[in-house]
């Protein structure tokens, strides 16, 4: 099964800097997805980012990238620049298919990020 | 177009009772999913409908149930609720089932008291 590894409960950041949320993951399908969503106080889940196992490009959109290391099964998120809304909880999530058309997120635990003035 | 809406967005209910939740896929959207977000337990997944089926199902106790209309409307049910059902649910659509295609609702919140 697919397991999704986020080690930092909280990240600080001061206003303008660079912030890089760390996840880990572990599969055995050589073919897997691998997602960033933030979700505001508010509780709605917004896409970020996503990056495909054979993408040969690391993933960018905006102020987000997406440092992918396939051989360490690391999928950092870097948010450069960062704005005060930026503050939120981060989750890292990984597709899984079990079959049938189907498809779900694996979640990581989340990491809460505070941007300050 | 309008995204996905999940009502009530909030709702307070005590041990024993049973609660229904609603959610409105975006328009022409087929696959609704459902998650549980616990502070314990993180982000789960419930279920999956297409096409009013059900096609996967998390690991949780049979006291939840969904289902699915012709209008890809979708509802889930928890019966003889507990305090650790206390939780934001959020539903989800896209077109056939592919996450990379979903969107999230905002959320039910439920609180059992």
């Amino acid at each position: 099964a697919q397991k999704i590894t986020q080690t930092q409960p909280g990240m600080f950041v001061q206003e303008k800097e660079a912030v890089t949320l760390d996840c880990t993951y572990d599969t055995s399908d050589p073919s897997y997805g691998l997602f960033w969503y933030k979700q505001p106080s508010s509780g709605e889940m917004i896409f970020l980012i996503y990056q495909g196992s054979y993408d040969q490009q690391n993933a960018t959109e905006g102020r987000y990238s997406l440092n992918f290391q396939k051989a360490r099964k690391s999928a950092n998120l870097v948010i450069s620049a960062s704005q005060l809304g930026d503050s939120a909880m981060y989750f890292c999530a990984m597709r899984e298919a079990p079959g049938g058309g189907s498809e779900k997120l694996v979640f990581g635990k989340g990491t809460k990020l505070t941007v300050n003035p | 177009k309008a995204g996905v809406t999940q009502t009530p967005r909030y709702l307070i209910k005590t041990r024993g009772q049973q609660v229904t939740l609603s959610c409105s896929p975006i328009s022409g959207h087929r696959s609704v999913s459902w998650y549980q977000q616990t502070p314990g337990q993180g982000l789960q997944f419930l279920f999956e409908y297409f096409s009013e089926t059900q096609r996967n199902k998390g690991n949780f106790p049979g006291r939840f149930s969904g289902r699915q209309f012709s209008n890809s409307r979708s509802e889930m049910n928890v019966s003889t609720l507990e305090l650790g059902d206390s939780a934001l649910y959020l539903c989800a659509s896209s077109l056939r089932g592919t996450v990379l295609s979903q969107y999230f609702g905002p959320g039910t919140r439920l609180l059992v008291l």
